[in-house]
């Protein structure tokens, strides 16, 4: 089945403990990405990536790493997690046209920093 | 960069009337527009696109209108259903290997 996946769907944490959020996608996508999704403020792009080795910072980066070592995973990396990043977090992936083809998100992270 | 305006934030319709939900951008290179709808607990699903080289797209009840001149799109929902509750989200896009600006979500509710 095509599909995104997640890990851990839920997670709660106390502040300045790293942490991964883990994305991957089994369709062959090229472009792949993450969003952030709070109350009022609608979904906010915070990495995304054309191809393999390929990452740009979205509207909302800081605080947020990731990586794309392949092209099936996209891992969100929080060094030092604080209060602020309490928020629904969505992984996203799409065919070769990157963003302006369909974007197929995964199931979504929710993530609470203590 | 771009920006995405999205109105309103709440909409309210009874059962069988339209929704009319709106969204302007700024920046004129802009040319994908995907709306997205996202039910109570799920995740972000694409309904309706509209390029920049097409004035509006329909797919049953949904349709899409751009006007490039004024920077605004529409999202159309006729005869509204019960099953048509959910957050939509507009977006606009520029080059395919750029960002994906969202605006900020019209929570629907169709009234019985």
């Amino acid at each position: 089945e095509a599909q995104v996946t997640q890990n851990p769907r839920y997670l709660i944490t106390v502040t300045g403990k790293k942490l991964t959020v883990t994305c991957s996608q089994n369709m062959n996508h090229e472009y792949m990405s993450w969003y952030r999704q709070d109350p009022g403020l609608g979904l906010r792009q915070i990495y995304y990536s054309m191809n393999v080795e390929v990452t740009d910072k979205g509207d909302v980066p800081e605080g947020y790493k990731v990586s794309r070592k392949e092209k099936r995973n996209f891992p969100l990396i929080l060094e030092s997690p604080s209060p602020n990043q309490t928020s629904l977090y969505f992984c996203a992936s799409s065919l070769s046209a990157g963003n302006q083809e369909t974007q197929y998100f995964g199931p979504g992270t929710r993530l609470l920093v203590l | 960069g771009e920006n995405v305006e999205q109105h309103p934030s709440t909409l309210s319709v009874q059962e069988g009337d339209s929704a009319v939900i709106k969204c302007t951008y700024s920046d004129s290179a802009s040319n994908y527009f995907p709306w997205y709808k996202q039910e109570l607990g799920k995740r972000p699903q694409l309904i309706i696109d509209i390029r920049s080289n097409v004035g509006e797209k329909k797919d049953q009840r949904i349709a899409v209108t751009l006007n490039k001149t004024a920077k605004h799109f529409s999202l159309h929902i006729t005869e509204t259903q019960p099953e048509d509750s959910a957050v939509y989200f507009c977006a606009a896009t520029a080059n395919r290997d750029d960002k994906i600006i969202f605006g900020k979500g019209t929570r629907l509710h169709i009234l019985p």
